[in-house]
C-alpha cells in the first residue's frame, strides 16, 4: 500500500527553527509536495521537490532523499502566522497525490 | 482573478438527500479533482478530471458522481448521502495533471449529513 507518515503535532517558539520531517512509501514516484493549511482554509502551495537535495524558499526550505523516502520542509525565524498544518504529498505513478495527514504545527511566544 | 470558487460554503443535509457541490475555475486549467478531508486523515481523491469530457475515480469514489461539460465547471453530486459522507470538501485544478504545476485549491464546502 501507498503510505506517507508524518508527526500529528509539534510546538515550537517564536523565532526559532523547526523542521518537520515526512517519510514516503509509493507505488512510483514523480516529486513531492509541501502545502501550507491554517485552520479553516484550504491548503497552499509551498515547495516541490522532484530531485535530490535542498530547495530555498525564503524562510522556508525543502529537501528530499529519493533513496530514504525522506524528506523534511524547514522554517526558519519562525512567526507566529506560521502557525498551521503542514501537508506532504507524493506524486506517485498515475500522477496521483497521496497526502499526508498533515502536521499541526503550533508556535508558542 | 477568483482563481477556483465553490459553493455552498456550508451546508446540513439530511441523510437520503442528493446534493450537488459546486466549484468553478477561471484559470483555464486542464485538470480538475474533488478531495475530501478528514480528521486525522489527509487528503483523499475522490474524483478527478484531466481534460474537459473526461472523468476518472479515484481513492474513495463510492456514493459520488462527477461531470466535465467544460472546462470551467466540475460539480461533484451526492445522489443520496450517508452521515459518513459528513466531511469539509475541496475542489482543486492544475495546468496539465502529468507536469511539475501545483494543484490550487478552492475555499472548501463542510458539508454535514444527519
Amino acid at each position: 500500500g501507498q503510505n506517507i507518515d508524518q508527526p500529528t503535532e509539534m510546538t515550537a517558539t517564536e523565532g526559532a527553527i523547526v523542521q518537520i520531517n515526512c517519510t514516503y512509501q509509493t507505488s512510483g514516484f514523480n516529486g513531492l509536495f509541501w502545502y501550507q493549511q491554517h485552520a479553516g482554509e484550504a491548503p497552499t502551495f509551498l515547495s516541490y521537490n522532484v530531485l535530490d537535495g535542498l530547495e530555498e524558499k525564503g524562510r522556508f526550505s525543502s529537501f528530499l532523499s529519493r533513496s530514504k523516502g525522506y524528506s523534511y520542509l524547514l522554517l526558519k525565524e519562525l512567526q507566529m502566522k506560521d502557525s498551521a498544518s503542514y501537508l506532504c504529498a507524493v506524486r506517485d505513478s498515475n500522477y496521483q497525490l497521496i497526502w499526508g495527514a498533515g502536521t499541526k504545527l503550533i508556535i508558542k511566544p | 482573478t477568483a482563481g477556483i470558487t465553490q459553493a455552498p460554503t456550508s451546508q446540513i443535509l439530511a441523510a437520503g438527500r442528493s446534493m450537488t457541490l459546486r466549484c468553478t475555475q477561471d484559470m483555464r486549467h486542464n485538470a480538475m479533482y474533488w478531495y475530501r478531508q478528514d480528521l486525522g486523515l489527509g487528503l483523499r481523491l475522490i474524483h478527478y478530471s484531466n481534460t474537459a469530457g473526461t472523468t476518472g475515480k479515484g481513492e474513495v469514489p463510492d456514493g459520488y458522481s462527477v461531470s466535465r461539460a467544460n472546462t470551467d465547471d466540475f460539480p461533484l453530486t451526492l445522489a443520496s448521502a450517508v452521515p459518513s459522507q459528513t466531511s469539509v470538501y475541496f475542489c482543486a485544478s492544475s495546468d496539465s495533471p502529468g507536469s511539475t504545476d501545483t494543484q490550487y485549491f478552492g475555499p472548501g464546502t463542510r458539508l454535514t449529513v444527519l
